[in-house]
């Protein structure tokens, strides 16, 4: 399955809600998560079966979506946001993740 | 706390063999499944491997079928990736990863560079 994420780059200020899509080749009911990375870092989880909050993670993410179609939302961007974004789908082997999204200050 | 620690990581020429380790604590190890991803410089993320809980199922991406086997050893709570023929396009860091269905601890990671 193919993981598709837009945009590839995302210019946004402090406080600006941001969105980010990632569309799959074929249905994955669902079985998709959210990343966060930042440089030198290991990923951390999100978002997870495309709308659960993982413990932990502020409430200003949120994440939505259904089929092939999935959005991961900021609502209101912070400056510990600045990142890259990836999404993943475990539906089945092998599992993808999307290319993924720099969120970068404007 | 959950950790997951790997190590083995280092140079290897093309053609090499490496060993990775994983060592967990904090959870019960025997329990979980535990995934391989990696990132290649610059790159984003490719899963790699993953183990079920009593190495009864194993599934490979296609760019390591063949090339690398994951095992795990619930005694000593570790897993393991053992990776033949190495290619240059095998440098990456590799993190493992626990899967309770998502993938919810990541370790630091260990960097693998193959090359001459």
């Amino acid at each position: 399955i193919q993981m598709t994420q837009s945009p590839s780059t995302l210019s946004a200020s402090i406080g600006d809600r941001v969105t980010i899509t990632c569309r799959a080749s074929q249905t994955i009911n669902n079985w998709l998560a959210w990343f966060q990375q930042k440089p030198g870092k290991a990923p951390k989880i999100l978002i997870y079966a495309a709308s659960n909050l993982e413990s932990g993670v502020p409430s200003r993410f949120s994440g939505s979506g259904s089929g092939t179609e999935f959005t991961l939302t900021i609502s209101s961007l912070q400056p510990d946001d600045f990142a890259t974004y990836y999404c993943q789908q475990y539906n089945i082997y092998p599992r993808t993740f999307g290319q993924g999204t720099t969120v970068e200050i404007k | 706390e959950v950790q997951l620690v790997e190590s083995g990581g280092g140079l290897v020429q093309p053609g090499g063999s490496l060993r990775l380790s994983c060592a967990a604590s904090g959870f019960d190890f025997f329990a979980y499944s535990m995934n391989w991803v990696r990132q290649s410089p610059g790159l984003g993320l490719e899963w790699v491997s993953y183990i079920s809980s009593t190495s009864g199922t194993m599934h490979y991406a296609d760019s390591v079928k063949g090339r690398f086997t994951i095992s795990r050893d619930n005694a000593r709570s570790e897993v393991y990736l053992q990776m033949n023929s190495l290619r240059d396009e095998d440098t990456a860091v590799y993190y493992c990863a626990r899967d309770p269905g998502k993938l919810d601890y990541w370790g630091q990671g260990t960097r693998v560079t193959v090359s001459s």
